[in-house]
């Protein structure tokens, strides 16, 4: 499968919890982006990287979150001391130099109790 | 008032009808308009890209953008029950930067 994969598909996790996800974007594309979905809404832009380069943040990206791509390749993106309201549905995103479009994720759906 | 709205759903139209899902936008700072399908419990998958206004058409599916009125609508001809799914209009203003996607539209076709 050449498209872009996460890990884990779904996460479960207790409230003050830490939780790390891992997306894999297609082979050779150097943009990723992180979304957050909630259910009945679109998806909502958390952050994206150009190679290891971490470029934009949105403010929904409090101070619990963290998101990295050391190598330009794959990125993790960590929730600290998770809340009820993290509870979501995480996409990744790449996009490929000199292309227009992002390609999604399955996503790792996450539900904090 | 949100960058992108969409029309509510849910849509619920019968197998052979031509379906019309809308959006309107704010911001005329949008360049690049796109349409996803979204399938329960997956990632959203593009179905539809355009840079320009007018019509685009792609099998069953043709998208039209207005930026004059700020309005982009996605027509699915006749309709498949494997069309269910939630669609997604989406805008970035240009073409590396982040996707702006409005809340989406549910549908359902009845064999």
């Amino acid at each position: 499968d050449t498209g872009v994969s996460q890990d884990p598909r779904h996460k479960i996790t207790k409230r003050g919890q830490n939780v790390t996800f891992r997306c894999d974007p297609i082979s050779e594309h150097n943009r990723l982006y992180w979304y957050r979905q909630t259910l009945g809404q679109g998806p909502e832009f958390l952050t994206y990287f150009q190679n290891e380069a971490q470029l934009e943040k949105s403010r929904l990206l409090s101070d619990r979150f963290s998101a990295e791509r050391p190598k330009g390749s794959f990125s993790t993106l960590e929730i600290q001391r998770t809340e009820q309201g993290d509870s979501a549905m995480y996409l990744c995103a790449s996009r490929e130099t000199g292309r227009d479009t992002q390609y999604f994720g399955p996503g790792t759906r996450l539900t904090v109790l | 008032q949100k960058e992108v709205e969409q029309d509510p759903g849910p849509l619920s139209v019968p197998e052979g009808a031509i379906v019309s899902l809308n959006c309107t936008y704010s911001n005329s700072a949008f360049q690049y308009f796109m349409w996803y399908r979204q399938y329960s419990r997956k990632g959203p998958e593009l179905l539809m890209y355009t840079y320009s206004s007018g019509n685009k058409e792609d099998g069953r599916f043709t998208a039209q953008v207005d930026k004059s009125s700020k309005y982009i609508s996605l027509f699915i001809r006749d309709s498949q029950p494997s069309d269910s799914a939630t669609y997604l209009c989406a805008m970035n203003m240009a073409s590396y930067d982040k996707v702006i996607f409005g809340p989406g539209t549910s549908l359902s076709v009845i064999p």
